[in-house]
């Protein structure tokens, strides 16, 4: 069965600094890309960051480039996010979710995801 | 960027009816690169349909997707209890990838 588990999410202040991690079971891990996606308090999805199955390739949104890191260690199953400068805009549940299919393509539906993490940016 | 724009914004129905959902899309899309996402509250999203018309895995045959070009629609043929949720629709490009989602759909029990 496919799991994955975020933490690291809690409160902090602008300017701040977060790791958030996903730990995953149930598949092999390095075949599959994957993402963060956010979602801030009553609003809908967006999506923040991806990376390739190998953590060679990444992707990120405009709105945190150069302030995210997104990278994963694939010998222990797990994604990450690194999250610098952080605004009151970043608040918000951060999941993390698996690319349906596996192999080295980056784009594509997400058909697993965890139950998110929440991430608190204020003073 | 594409700008997904769904209608309508809220969607009352009672169970057993038929539920029309759209999507709209600032430009064209490829098929394939537009999926369905349902979420209930406090839970995260489930893929539904991905390449605009295929149903993910353990979905149920009511729910159906379909469109092309810059107009899509997820159809539930007859509402369950289980159906009342936030849907959204999501496109993806592959140069570089990038996602964006619709701004959601809600259907609620009338």
């Amino acid at each position: 069965e496919v799991q994955l588990v975020e933490s690291g999410g809690g409160l902090v202040q602008p300017g701040g600094s977060l790791r958030l991690s996903c730990a995953a079971s149930g598949f092999t891990f390095s075949s599959y890309a994957m993402s963060w996606v956010r979602q801030a308090p009553g609003k809908g999805l967006e999506w923040v960051s991806a990376i390739s199955g190998s953590g060679g390739s990444t992707y990120y949104a405009d709105s945190v480039k150069g302030r995210f890191t997104i990278s994963r260690d694939n010998s222990k199953n797990t994604l990450y996010l690194q999250m610098n400068s952080l605004r009151a805009e970043d608040t918000a549940v951060y999941y993390c979710a698996k690319r349906r299919l596996g192999g080295i393509a980056v784009a594509g539906p997400q058909d697993y995801w965890g139950q998110g993490t929440l991430v608190t940016v204020s003073s | 960027e594409i700008v997904l724009t769904q209608s309508p914004g809220t969607l009352s129905l009672s169970p057993g009816e038929r539920a029309t959902l759209s999507c709209r899309a600032s430009q064209s899309v490829s098929s394939s690169y537009l999926a369905w996402y349902q979420q209930k509250p406090g839970q995260a999203p489930r893929l539904l349909i991905y390449g605009a018309s295929s149903r993910a895995t353990g979905i149920p045959d009511r729910f159906s997707g379909s469109g092309s070009g810059t107009d899509f629609t997820l159809t539930i043929s007859r509402l369950e209890p289980e159906d009342f949720a936030v849907y959204y629709c999501q496109q993806y490009g592959s140069s570089p990838p990038t996602w964006t989602f619709g701004q959601g759909t809600k259907v609620e029990i009338k």
